[in-house]
Protein backbone atom coordinates (compact mmCIF):
# COMPACT_ATOMS: atom_id res chain seq x y z
CA UNK A 1 0.00 0.00 0.00
CA UNK A 2 1.47 3.62 -0.73
CA UNK A 3 1.67 6.01 1.84
CA UNK A 4 3.58 9.90 2.50
CA UNK A 5 4.75 10.86 5.28
CA UNK A 6 5.24 14.61 5.80
CA UNK A 7 8.24 15.33 8.92
CA UNK A 8 6.85 18.46 10.63
CA UNK A 9 3.69 19.91 10.63
CA UNK A 10 4.91 23.39 10.99
CA UNK A 11 7.98 25.49 9.15
CA UNK A 12 8.85 28.82 10.04
CA UNK A 13 11.86 30.84 8.13
CA UNK A 14 12.65 33.61 7.46
CA UNK A 15 12.18 35.69 4.62
CA UNK A 16 15.07 34.96 2.55
CA UNK A 17 15.94 31.78 3.97
CA UNK A 18 15.88 28.21 2.21
CA UNK A 19 12.77 26.34 2.72
CA UNK A 20 12.85 22.87 2.78
CA UNK A 21 9.93 20.48 3.30
CA UNK A 22 10.36 17.19 4.24
CA UNK A 23 8.21 14.22 2.20
CA UNK A 24 8.72 10.42 2.01
CA UNK A 25 6.94 7.94 0.44
CA UNK A 26 6.04 4.28 0.73
CA UNK A 27 5.44 2.45 -2.57
CA UNK A 28 5.80 -1.13 -3.86
CA UNK A 29 6.75 -0.14 -7.41
CA UNK A 30 7.94 3.32 -8.77
CA UNK A 31 5.05 6.20 -7.55
CA UNK A 32 3.97 8.97 -9.33
CA UNK A 33 5.02 11.92 -6.62
CA UNK A 34 3.20 15.77 -6.20
CA UNK A 35 3.27 18.92 -4.47
CA UNK A 36 0.37 20.88 -3.67
CA UNK A 37 0.13 23.78 -1.87
CA UNK A 38 -3.03 25.55 -0.32
CA UNK A 39 -3.75 29.34 0.74
CA UNK A 40 -5.74 29.94 3.05
CA UNK A 41 -9.64 29.41 2.44
CA UNK A 42 -8.46 27.91 -1.49
CA UNK A 43 -8.41 25.24 -3.06
CA UNK A 44 -5.22 22.87 -3.80
CA UNK A 45 -2.61 23.88 -6.59
CA UNK A 46 -0.35 22.10 -8.25
CA UNK A 47 3.41 23.21 -7.54
CA UNK A 48 5.70 20.35 -9.51
CA UNK A 49 4.68 16.46 -10.35
CA UNK A 50 7.32 13.73 -10.74
CA UNK A 51 6.34 11.23 -13.13
CA UNK A 52 9.51 9.49 -15.29
CA UNK A 53 12.64 11.15 -16.71
CA UNK A 54 14.91 13.62 -14.49
CA UNK A 55 14.58 13.48 -10.87
CA UNK A 56 14.77 17.06 -10.48
CA UNK A 57 11.70 18.92 -10.92
CA UNK A 58 10.88 22.39 -10.91
CA UNK A 59 7.76 23.83 -10.31
CA UNK A 60 6.20 27.13 -10.17
CA UNK A 61 7.03 29.94 -7.71
CA UNK A 62 10.87 29.11 -7.57
CA UNK A 63 10.37 25.83 -6.12
CA UNK A 64 11.59 22.27 -6.88
CA UNK A 65 12.18 18.78 -5.75
CA UNK A 66 14.32 15.65 -6.38
CA UNK A 67 13.30 12.67 -6.11
CA UNK A 68 15.34 9.89 -4.47
CA UNK A 69 14.45 6.32 -4.88
CA UNK A 70 17.29 4.97 -2.77
CA UNK A 71 15.54 7.54 0.22
CA UNK A 72 12.31 7.19 -0.72
CA UNK A 73 12.33 10.69 -0.44
CA UNK A 74 10.36 13.95 -2.67
CA UNK A 75 11.34 16.61 -0.56
CA UNK A 76 10.13 20.63 -1.43
CA UNK A 77 12.91 23.10 -2.01
CA UNK A 78 13.22 26.89 -2.08
CA UNK A 79 16.26 28.76 -1.93
CA UNK A 80 14.65 32.18 -0.80
CA UNK A 81 11.74 32.08 0.96
CA UNK A 82 9.15 35.12 0.14
CA UNK A 83 6.58 36.11 2.71
CA UNK A 84 3.26 34.81 -0.25
CA UNK A 85 5.13 31.59 0.26
CA UNK A 86 3.51 31.19 3.63
CA UNK A 87 0.70 27.92 2.84
CA UNK A 88 -0.04 24.81 3.65
CA UNK A 89 1.91 21.94 1.18
CA UNK A 90 1.01 18.70 0.67
CA UNK A 91 3.06 15.86 -0.74
CA UNK A 92 0.72 13.35 -2.45
CA UNK A 93 1.92 9.97 -3.85
CA UNK A 94 0.13 7.71 -6.47
CA UNK A 95 0.39 4.79 -9.07
CA UNK A 96 -0.61 6.29 -13.08
CA UNK A 97 -4.08 7.26 -12.66
CA UNK A 98 -4.86 5.85 -9.10
CA UNK A 99 -6.53 7.67 -6.21
CA UNK A 100 -3.89 10.82 -4.95
CA UNK A 101 -2.49 9.58 -0.92
CA UNK A 102 -1.69 12.63 0.52
CA UNK A 103 0.48 13.26 3.23
CA UNK A 104 -0.78 15.15 6.48
CA UNK A 105 0.50 18.76 5.44
CA UNK A 106 3.58 20.90 6.74
CA UNK A 107 2.17 24.80 7.33
CA UNK A 108 5.39 27.14 6.55
CA UNK A 109 5.16 30.42 7.92
CA UNK A 110 7.40 32.96 6.78
CA UNK A 111 9.31 35.42 8.95
CA UNK A 112 10.12 38.85 7.74
CA UNK B 1 -5.60 26.80 -19.52
CA UNK B 2 -7.92 23.90 -18.38
CA UNK B 3 -9.89 24.19 -15.21
CA UNK B 4 -11.93 22.11 -12.88
CA UNK B 5 -15.11 23.81 -11.97
CA UNK B 6 -17.03 23.25 -8.25
CA UNK B 7 -20.24 24.85 -7.51
CA UNK B 8 -21.64 25.85 -4.83
CA UNK B 9 -18.64 27.27 -3.44
CA UNK B 10 -20.25 27.28 -0.22
CA UNK B 11 -23.23 25.39 1.08
CA UNK B 12 -25.05 25.36 4.04
CA UNK B 13 -27.62 22.63 5.19
CA UNK B 14 -29.38 21.59 8.10
CA UNK B 15 -29.17 17.88 9.78
CA UNK B 16 -30.79 15.35 7.71
CA UNK B 17 -31.02 17.17 4.32
CA UNK B 18 -29.87 16.09 0.89
CA UNK B 19 -27.23 17.89 -1.10
CA UNK B 20 -26.15 17.71 -4.46
CA UNK B 21 -22.04 19.21 -5.13
CA UNK B 22 -21.63 19.88 -8.81
CA UNK B 23 -18.46 19.34 -10.43
CA UNK B 24 -17.75 20.22 -14.41
CA UNK B 25 -14.24 18.36 -14.95
CA UNK B 26 -11.63 19.33 -17.77
CA UNK B 27 -13.12 17.81 -20.90
CA UNK B 28 -10.69 15.51 -22.05
CA UNK B 29 -9.87 13.86 -19.21
CA UNK B 30 -11.30 10.03 -18.23
CA UNK B 31 -10.39 9.64 -14.27
CA UNK B 32 -12.71 11.75 -11.99
CA UNK B 33 -12.49 11.79 -8.28
CA UNK B 34 -14.17 13.40 -4.91
CA UNK B 35 -11.98 13.98 -1.66
CA UNK B 36 -12.38 15.98 1.42
CA UNK B 37 -10.99 17.65 3.66
CA UNK B 38 -12.06 18.34 7.50
CA UNK B 39 -10.80 21.60 8.55
CA UNK B 40 -7.54 21.49 9.96
CA UNK B 41 -6.96 18.06 8.67
CA UNK B 42 -5.87 16.80 5.76
CA UNK B 43 -7.22 16.01 2.25
CA UNK B 44 -8.92 12.56 1.89
CA UNK B 45 -9.60 10.32 -0.66
CA UNK B 46 -13.71 9.15 -1.32
CA UNK B 47 -14.03 7.67 -4.51
CA UNK B 48 -12.46 7.28 -8.18
CA UNK B 49 -15.08 7.06 -11.02
CA UNK B 50 -14.03 6.01 -14.28
CA UNK B 51 -16.00 4.54 -17.41
CA UNK B 52 -19.51 5.62 -15.70
CA UNK B 53 -18.67 3.56 -13.00
CA UNK B 54 -16.73 3.52 -9.23
CA UNK B 55 -13.33 2.22 -9.55
CA UNK B 56 -12.51 2.65 -6.23
CA UNK B 57 -14.14 4.09 -2.95
CA UNK B 58 -12.85 4.11 0.62
CA UNK B 59 -14.57 3.69 3.90
CA UNK B 60 -15.45 6.94 4.45
CA UNK B 61 -17.58 6.75 0.99
CA UNK B 62 -20.59 4.70 2.52
CA UNK B 63 -24.49 3.71 1.30
CA UNK B 64 -25.09 7.72 2.29
CA UNK B 65 -22.70 8.93 -0.31
CA UNK B 66 -22.99 8.40 -4.28
CA UNK B 67 -21.78 10.00 -7.47
CA UNK B 68 -23.00 10.26 -10.84
CA UNK B 69 -21.84 11.63 -14.47
CA UNK B 70 -25.32 11.90 -15.79
CA UNK B 71 -24.69 14.30 -19.00
CA UNK B 72 -21.03 13.47 -20.10
CA UNK B 73 -20.07 16.65 -18.08
CA UNK B 74 -21.46 17.03 -14.35
CA UNK B 75 -20.20 14.50 -11.87
CA UNK B 76 -22.20 15.34 -8.87
CA UNK B 77 -21.52 14.08 -5.19
CA UNK B 78 -24.70 13.59 -3.71
CA UNK B 79 -25.05 13.14 0.32
CA UNK B 80 -28.63 11.56 1.26
CA UNK B 81 -28.94 12.32 4.41
CA UNK B 82 -26.30 14.98 5.84
CA UNK B 83 -24.84 15.01 9.58
CA UNK B 84 -22.65 17.50 10.85
CA UNK B 85 -19.89 15.53 10.35
CA UNK B 86 -19.88 15.73 7.03
CA UNK B 87 -18.92 19.14 7.54
CA UNK B 88 -16.07 20.23 5.30
CA UNK B 89 -14.51 21.55 2.22
CA UNK B 90 -14.99 18.75 -0.76
CA UNK B 91 -12.74 18.73 -3.54
CA UNK B 92 -13.37 17.39 -7.01
CA UNK B 93 -10.51 16.10 -9.32
CA UNK B 94 -10.12 14.99 -12.25
CA UNK B 95 -7.30 13.14 -14.21
CA UNK B 96 -5.89 12.67 -17.80
CA UNK B 97 -2.34 11.48 -19.00
CA UNK B 98 -1.40 14.25 -21.60
CA UNK B 99 2.37 14.76 -23.37
CA UNK B 100 3.95 15.66 -20.03
CA UNK B 101 2.40 12.68 -18.30
CA UNK B 102 -0.28 11.92 -15.30
CA UNK B 103 -1.82 15.25 -14.65
CA UNK B 104 -4.77 15.74 -11.81
CA UNK B 105 -6.53 19.16 -11.45
CA UNK B 106 -8.53 20.47 -8.55
CA UNK B 107 -11.54 22.11 -8.63
CA UNK B 108 -11.28 25.21 -6.64
CA UNK B 109 -13.73 22.98 -3.77
CA UNK B 110 -17.10 23.44 -1.94
CA UNK B 111 -17.05 24.07 1.77
CA UNK B 112 -19.97 22.39 3.21
CA UNK B 113 -21.67 23.23 6.67
CA UNK B 114 -23.77 20.85 8.24
CA UNK B 115 -26.18 22.55 10.98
Amino acid sequence: AQSVTQLGSHVSVSEGALVLLRCNYSSSVPPYLFWYVQYPNQGLQLLLKYTTGATLVKGINGFEAEFKKSETSFHLTKPSAHMSDAAEYFCAVTLNTDKLIFGTGTRLQVFP
Amino acid sequence: EPEVTQTPSHQVTQMGQEVILRCVPISNHLYFYWYRQILGQKVEFLVSFYNNEISEKSEIFDDQFSVERPDGSNFTLKIRSTKLEDSAMYFCASSGKGEEGYGYTFGSGTRLTVV
